[in-house]
């Protein structure tokens, strides 16, 4: 099973910052088969991006992807009130593992 | 629009069978993708359960595999989840989801674009 780690675990800071999220997998992921999604409280998971790069329908170009192998992050590029969550990377190369999240929260 | 609706028991007794139903609506199932269930207990994070093709095929989450049944029924746009032997570590919120298969070396995955509300299944005496 592939094991992802998701760093930091919270991340403080204030609207209109750059947003950087980390997510190692414990083994190279196939074809770069991550996702990335946003969960608020009460809410269920939404998409942002597949494929690591790829933004879902929908999805502001704010978030952007990247990665490969073992390394991927999420990039928020100007935290918006609305960006406070938090997020999720998921692997389905190998199965499916999501990694424990990362909470955005407000500086 | 394509909206999923989980629905079934909030409170199930421990070593009995949870039970729970997803209603697909503004998308049919016959059309494709693969139809799945995710947990996530309270204040934690998310585990993949299973998923379902319209012909039936399952996918299981290995660790759950022997606890698991999905079905489906495309004559009412739906699909169902069975987890049998339930203890207090399954008490979760319950969400189904739209997921989009990608096959790697014969083995499949899936990232999942539309998901239901959730439903919270409470395992207690």
């Amino acid at each position: 099973e592939i094991v992802l780690t998701q760093s930091p675990g919270t991340l403080s800071l204030s609207p209109g910052e750059r947003a950087t999220l980390s997510c190692r997998a414990s083994q190279s992921v196939s074809t770069s088969y991550l996702a990335w999604y946003q969960q608020k409280p009460g809410q269920a998971p939404r998409l942002l991006i597949y494929g690591a790069s790829s933004r879902a329908t929908g999805i502001t170009d704010r978030f952007s992807g990247s990665g490969s192998g073992t390394d991927f992050t999420l990039t928020i590029s100007r935290l918006e009130p609305e960006d406070f969550a938090v997020y999720y990377c998921q692997q389905y190369g190998s199965s499916i593992t999501f990694g424990g999240g990362t909470k955005v929260e407000i500086k | 629009q394509v909206q999923l609706q989980e629905s079934g028991p909030g409170l199930v007794k421990p070593s009995e069978t949870l039970s729970l139903t997803c209603a697909v609506s503004g998308y049919s199932i016959r059309s494709g993708y693969y139809w799945g269930w995710i947990r996530q207990p309270p204040g934690k994070g998310l585990e993949w359960i299973g998923n379902i093709y319209q012909t039936g095929n399952t996918y299981y989450n290995p660790s759950l595999k022997s606890l698991v049944t999905i079905s489906v029924d495309t004559s009412k746009n739906q699909f169902s989840l069975k987890l049998t032997s339930v203890t207090a570590a399954d008490t979760a919120v319950y969400f189904c989801a739209r997921g989009f298969g990608t096959m790697v070396r014969g083995v499949i995955g899936f990232y999942f674009d539309y998901w239901g509300q959730g439903s919270l299944v409470t395992v207690s005496s």
